[in-house]
């Protein structure tokens, strides 16, 4: 079964600095997706950012970046410069197979605080 | 480009009761995900609607249905409420035939909260 684990339950990052937040997964689906969300306090999830299994190079979308390391089943992402607006729920997904179908997998997320 | 529409955005309800919570997808979207999140916790998959039909289902039981119309809009129904049920539902649309690479589209939610 899919299974994904965020064991930061709360971070703090000053403001312009970088922060990782982790997150492991288990599927023994070699075709699959991971997706991390933001969560802002008004309760629309917001999509960020997609690695898919087989994709070479880690992605990046502006700001965010997912360090990728397969063998070791992790996916975490990493903000840079971080802003006052970035503070927010994060998840990390994972959706099975190769296609734009199916469910997706959530963790339970990291709380993310960015202090002025 | 309107992006997912959700309705009532708060429903307060007794055990007991039955409740529908209503979705319309983005534009361009015919696939619909409905969620269910707990306070501190993350989205669980209920269901997934495309072509009117379920497609796929999550661990939930058979008080909760769906249901989705040619306009790709969906329903979500739930009988018999308990109050383990109050949360946040989450609708959620993607398009099959767009590159995997694409995450979905959320709407804000309903909050639930069964009394």
């Amino acid at each position: 079964a899919q299974k994904i684990t965020q064991t930061q339950p709360g971070m703090f990052v000053q403001e312009k600095e970088a922060v990782t937040l982790d997150c492991t997964y288990d599927t023994s689906d070699p075709s699959y997706g991971l997706f991390w969300y933001k969560q802002p306090s008004s309760g629309e999830m917001i999509f960020l950012i997609y690695q898919g299994s087989y994709d070479q190079q880690n992605a990046t979308e502006g700001r965010y970046s997912l360090n990728f390391q397969k063998a070791r089943k992790s996916a975490n992402l990493v903000i840079s410069a971080s802003q006052l607006g970035d503070s927010a729920m994060y998840f990390c997904a994972m959706r099975e197979g190769g296609t734009n179908a199916g469910k997706s997998t959530f963790g339970d997320g990291t709380t993310l605080t960015v202090k002025p | 480009d309107a992006g997912v529409t959700q309705s009532p955005t708060h429903l307060i309800k007794t055990r007991g009761q039955q409740v529908t919570l209503r979705c319309s997808p983005k534009s361009g979207h015919d696939t619909v995900s409905w969620y269910q999140q707990a306070l501190g916790q993350g989205p669980q998959f209920i269901f997934q609607y495309y072509e009117e039909e379920e497609r796929q289902r999550g661990n939930f039981p058979d008080r909760f249905s769906g249901h989705q119309f040619p306009n790709y809009s969906s329903e979500l129904n739930v009988n018999a409420l308990l109050l383990g049920d109050s949360a946040l539902y989450l609708c959620a649309s993607s398009s099959p035939s767009r590159d995997r690479g694409h995450g979905y589209t959320f709407g804000s939610g309903t909050r639930l909260t069964v009394v």
